[in-house]
């Protein structure tokens, strides 16, 4: 299978606490990009990491890839009510298009 | 900030009608693409679209969804004989000066075929 399944599918958390989600692949990647869906609304980009990179940082989400191990995590700190949303990975393998896993629902309570 | 814009943000089409969905791009991208993703589950490539060609597409493009940049703002997404299982929320995305770019994503259609 080409596309990312992330783990876990549903993480409650509290506001305060930081939100940790994985993602895990099977084939080559160029690179992996992470993205947010709010409840019936648009993706929203979040961060794109090559297949040479092996961390980003961008505000409070941290980014790591391990082509090694093939999987790839997005860390929020300090997570508040507003991240409340679904996190996709999306796979870039070259095909000229992402392929996307089915996600993990984060909610934070306030 | 720039960004994709889609329109409509819902349609209601009755089964067999053609419905044409619009989105235009990032204005310096030439690289485009449409996705969908059926309530509850995962998004789904469609077609990438690249220098007037289509790039690739998916099992899902069949015959009855073709794509046209009928201008240099417009890129269009249009389904010729509506069926109930192509509902759905569609996105349009638009990258760069590569395929290997992030892609900035619409906030989509919301079709609905009846």
């Amino acid at each position: 299978s080409q596309q990312g399944e992330e783990d876990p599918q549903a993480l409650s958390i509290q506001e305060g606490e930081n939100a940790t989600m994985n993602c895990s692949y099977k084939t080559s990647i160029n690179n992996l990009q992470w993205y947010r869906q709010n409840s019936g609304r648009g993706l929203v980009h979040l961060i794109l990491i090559r297949s040479n990179e092996r961390e980003k940082h961008s505000g409070r989400l941290r980014v790591t890839l391990d082509t090694s191990k093939k999987s790839s995590s997005l860390l929020i700190t300090a997570s508040r009510a507003a991240d409340t949303a679904s996190y996709f990975c999306a796979l870039d393998t070259g095909r000229r298009a992402l392929t996307f896993g089915s996600g993990t629902r984060l909610q934070v309570q306030p | 900030e720039p960004e994709v814009t889609q329109t409509p943000s819902h349609q209601v089409t009755q089964m067999g009608q053609e419905v044409i969905l619009r989105c235009v791009p990032i204005s310096n991208h030439l690289y485009f693409y449409w996705y969908r993703q059926i309530l509850g589950q995962k998004v789904e490539f469609l077609v990438s679209f690249y220098n007037n060609e289509i790039s690739e597409k998916s099992e899902i493009f069949d015959d009855q969804f073709s794509v046209e940049r009928p201008d240099g703002s417009n890129f269009t997404l249009k389904i010729r004989s509506t069926k109930l299982e192509d509902s759905a929320m569609y996105f349009c995305a638009s990258s760069g000066t590569s395929w290997e770019e992030t892609q900035y994503f619409g906030p989509g259609t919301r079709l609905l075929v009846l």
